[in-house]
């Protein structure tokens, strides 16, 4: 079965040090990957998708497929990236599977 | 444009009444995903309906269904509610549920099972 893994449920860096979010996939064939966000009382929304390799709000993620990751990254964290990140595999057309989500907070 | 809408935003019920949540796409959007929320399971695909077509389902048992209309609009459905059921229910469109396509979710239902 289609599984997408989100190890770390709470991430905390401070102000403009790196950030990386990790997401392992367990597929059958090459899945379309995404990461979706949530910002405080907002709703769930697209931040990038590995299928049109962009880059949003300065963030990037790499398929690597010997490790069966799609790591989400970002060189100088902002505070207004704290919010709950959510990687997700996709099984067909609207379908997604969702890790468990990772909350990230950026300290001052 | 408007974006997706969900009604109503808070629901309370009793165990086994049933409830029925609405969803309206952006307009074009004729694909239309529910999706359950819950701390304990997460996001959890429900079902998808295309030209007023169940194309896909999840693994939810047969009290949860669901339907589209001809405008896109879609109503689920929930009977015999359990406590287990209290969840965020979100529905998400795009314009034809393609490989790829980028969702666009709902502010979503909260339900609670009294």
């Amino acid at each position: 079965a289609q599984r997408v893994t989100q190890p770390e449920k709470l991430l905390s860096v401070f102000k403009g040090a790196p950030v990386e979010l990790k997401c392992n996939y367990s597929y059958s064939g090459s899945p379309e990957l995404f990461w979706y966000v949530q910002y405080s009382r907002q709703r769930l929304q697209l931040l990038l998708r590995h299928i049109s390799r962009e880059s949003i709000k300065g963030f990037t993620a790499d398929l690597n497929k010997g490790e069966t990751s799609f790591h989400l990254k970002k060189p100088f964290a902002q505070e207004e990236d704290s919010a709950m990140y959510y990687c997700a595999g996709e099984t067909s057309g609207s379908r997604l599977t969702f890790g468990e989500g990772t909350q990230l907070t950026v300290n001052p | 444009k408007a974006g997706v809408t969900q009604t109503p935003r808070y629901l309370i019920k009793t165990r086994g009444q049933q409830v029925t949540l609405s969803c309206s796409p952006i307009s074009g959007h004729r694909s239309v995903s529910w999706y359950q929320q819950t701390p304990g399971q997460g996001l959890q695909f429900l079902f998808e309906y295309f030209s007023e077509t169940q194309r896909n389902k999840g693994n939810f048992p047969g009290r949860f269904s669901g339907r589209q209309f001809s405008n896109s609009r879609s109503e689920m459905n929930v009977s015999t509610l359990e406590l287990g059921d209290s969840a965020l229910y979100l529905c998400a469109t795009t314009p034809t549920g393609g490989p790829g396509e980028k969702l666009f979710f709902g502010s979503g239902t909260q339900l609670s099972v009294l």
